[in-house]
């Protein structure tokens, strides 16, 4: 079946460290996006990508950098400029070649925690 | 820019009863699309309906429907007969129809409804 997948459900990262946050899609999706969700803030937009090698920041860049070298994979960087990376960190895809609305599929999240 | 706003923290609402989540939003543009999401506590996001700008019709998906009214830049879900699984945090989004937003989904800070039997 396709889906979208992203790993590591759990992820620690020390102070100072980059950590990499995986997102693999087989569903032929053009658009990929990454969210961060926090408590009473619902999820605000990271990066998102709609074609290959081309990607746009979004409302909460700043501390992260992406990279979409394969159309099924769109890895989110969260660097150690990111002051307060702890949150639930969701990815998204859709097709927007579709005519009209085609959906959204999202991950199942990972969940990254400053130890 | 496009604003999302549910004032709405928590809600309850006792099983087999209705309740309605409420949602406002701010745009320039006359087409674009409104969702509502569900995140139960797997935080796996699940659409449970979606209501095209243009039409002026209010979507229904069994028990969840909508009201929309665009004037007012309204969309609030109304749940009946409401059950135990309908528990979850709910998000209303909006999404441009213009390609060069790039599909992006624009959501509100979300509301925890809890069921009680």
């Amino acid at each position: 079946d396709g889906g979208i997948t992203q790993s590591p459900k759990y992820l620690f990262r020390k102070e100072g460290q980059n950590v990499t946050l995986s997102c693999e899609q087989n569903l032929n999706h053009d658009a990929m996006y990454w969210y961060r969700q926090d408590p009473g803030q619902g999820l605000r937009l990271i990066y998102y990508s709609q074609i290959v090698n081309d990607f746009q920041k979004g409302d909460i860049a700043e501390g992260y950098s992406v990279s979409r070298e394969k159309k099924e994979s769109f890895p989110l960087t969260v660097t150690s400029a990111q002051k307060n990376p702890t949150a639930f960190y969701l990815c998204a895809s859709t097709n927007r070649q579709a005519p009209r609305d085609y959906g959204y599929t999202f991950g199942s999240g990972t969940r990254l925690t400053v130890v | 820019a496009q604003t999302v706003t549910q004032s709405q923290p928590e809600m309850s609402v006792q099983e087999a009863e209705t309740v309605t989540l409420s949602c406002t939003y701010d745009t320039s543009e006359s087409d674009y699309y409104l969702f509502w999401y569900k995140q139960p506590p797997s935080r796996q996001m699940i659409l449970v309906i979606r209501q095209e700008a243009y039409k002026q019709q209010n979507a229904t998906e069994n028990r969840f429907s909508v009201n929309f009214q665009k004037a007012a830049k309204s969309f609030s879900l109304k749940i009946s007969d409401s059950q135990l699984g309908d528990a979850a945090m709910y998000f209303c989004a909006y999404r441009s129809t213009f390609y060069n937003q790039g599909g992006k989904l624009i959501f509100g800070q979300g509301t925890e409804l809890s069921v009680k039997p």
